[in-house]
């Protein structure tokens, strides 16, 4: 599982309130990514870091916000959770290898709720 | 923009029968193609992966073919068995990029 947990694994809160959710790792990679997997979507990138303090957005960013003070920790937050940001949420981390390949490795994912 | 396309959506195969899904991509730039095995209440898991510099790569019963030309790519699970029923993802990256984008996913179902 590459050290990667995930918390809290399940959630359930109600439209409007705000949700953070927290990726941990033990390894010390640089690369970590959160994605929002649906049905029919498969998983979409949400936001990623490449390190301490330095993140971009992804597909699918909007109504949602990182933070990665520690190498370790990358938190995401939805600042007012709506009924469409119900999902199952992952967070990864990636590892560059030999002869051009990449690989990630996900977490056990956090399904969220929003009622 | 959906770069990489995978399909069927789902796919019920019978115990010992082959199992293909494909995937086809846009971006002439990606140059890695992993394939992501996912089982219920598990995050995706790295199956097997293949560059675009051959056609084929084996790992026991699971076998990518890759099509350059026509921007195809496919997993092939020979003599599949219940044990295989999961959803599988393809994606693709381009090398340096850190980044993988994926297909939209395949749930597959072997019936024994």
């Amino acid at each position: 599982d590459a050290g990667i947990t995930q918390s809290p694994r399940h959630k359930v809160t109600e439209t409007g309130t705000p949700v953070t959710l927290r990726c941990h790792q033990t390894e010390n990679h640089r690369y970590m990514y959160w994605y929002r997997q649906d049905p029919g979507h498969g998983l979409r990138l949400i936001h990623y870091s490449y390190g301490v303090k330095d993140t971009d957005k992804g597909e699918v960013s909007d109504g949602y916000s990182v933070s990665r003070s520690k190498t370790e920790d990358f938190l995401l937050t939805l600042e007012s959770a709506t009924s469409s940001q119900t999902s199952v949420y992952f967070c990864a981390i990636g590892l560059a290898g030999g002869r051009g390949s990449y690989e990630q490795y996900f977490g056990p994912g956090t399904r969220l709720t929003v009622t | 923009q959906q770069q990489v396309k995978q399909s069927p959506q789902s796919l019920i195969v019978q115990k010992g029968g082959i199992s293909i899904i494909n995937c086809a991509y846009e971006n002439t730039a990606f140059d890695y193609f992993p394939w992501y095995q996912q089982f219920p209440g598990k995050g995706p898991a790295l199956l097997i992966a293949i560059r675009p510099d051959v056609s084929e790569k084996k790992e026991g019963r699971f076998t990518i073919s890759f099509n350059k030309s026509a921007k195809q790519f496919s997993l092939h699970i020979m003599d599949s068995q219940p044990g295989d029923s999961a959803t599988y993802f393809c994606a693709a990256s381009i090398w340096g990029a850190q980044k993988l984008v994926f297909g939209q996913g395949t749930r597959l179902t072997i019936n024994p």
